[in-house]
């Protein structure tokens, strides 16, 4: 099945603990991306990647990395989160050839993160 | 940059009725995709409908159509007799041509169904 696996679903930490959330997909997209979601603020995009070692900044990449060492994994590090950063994530890829198919989004199930 | 624009963050429809949600969006461009996703309780984000910028008709999946309007960058979302099952948040997105561009989303709009 086509996917976008992200883990995980759920997670609390204290501030100023490093984490990662992991995303993976078994699509072969080039493009990957990390979304936040906060209540009244919709999506915004906070990094992405066009391929293997390309990433680049979205709208609010403070306090987040991000590394693209594979194609299909695309994982977020939170090195010193901070209770601002308590948000629903989402990763997403999808193919960024000329097709005229291929310019939605799949998305992964979402990461709702807590930082206390 | 282009932003997308939802003006109604809560709306509300009866069973078996009809509702309009609207957008609007700001762009320079001329080809691009447009795109409704609807977000369930279970955070799930699902693709609904899709409408490419050089089609002149609009797009419509089941119980699903839009009204694209794009001399005036309007995509409205026509959700007919409504169900329970699609109460949720619906967001509006903008995708440019080519490929390597973010999608950029609007807030949100939280529909209610009444039984």
């Amino acid at each position: 099945e086509a996917q976008v696996t992200q883990n995980p679903r759920y997670l609390i930490t204290v501030t100023g603990k490093k984490l990662t959330v992991t995303c993976s997909q078994n699509m072969n997209h080039e493009y990957m991306s990390w979304y936040r979601q906060d209540p009244g603020l919709g999506l915004r995009q906070i990094y992405y990647s066009m391929n293997v070692e390309v990433t680049d900044k979205g709208d609010v990449p403070e306090g987040y990395k991000v590394s693209r060492k594979e194609k299909r994994n695309f994982p977020l590090i939170l090195e010193s989160p901070s209770p601002n950063q308590t948000s629903l994530y989402f990763c997403a890829s999808s193919l960024t050839g000329q097709g005229r198919d291929n310019y939605g989004y799949t998305f992964g199930s979402g990461t709702r993160l807590t930082v206390v | 940059a282009q932003t997308v624009t939802q003006s109604q963050p809560e709306m509300s429809v009866q069973e078996a009725e009809t509702v309009t949600l609207s957008c609007t969006y700001d762009t320079s461009e001329s080809d691009y995709y447009l795109f409704w996703y609807k977000q369930p309780p279970s955070r799930q984000m699902i693709l609904v409908i899709r409408q490419e910028a050089y089609k002149q008709q609009n797009a419509t999946e089941n119980r699903f159509s839009v009204n694209f309007q794009k001399a005036a960058k309007s995509f409205s979302l026509k959700i007919s007799d409504s169900q329970l099952g699609d109460a949720a948040m619906y967001f509006c997105a903008y995708r440019s041509v080519p490929g390597n561009t973010p999608l950029v989303f609007g807030k949100g709009t939280r529909l209610s169904v009444i039984a």
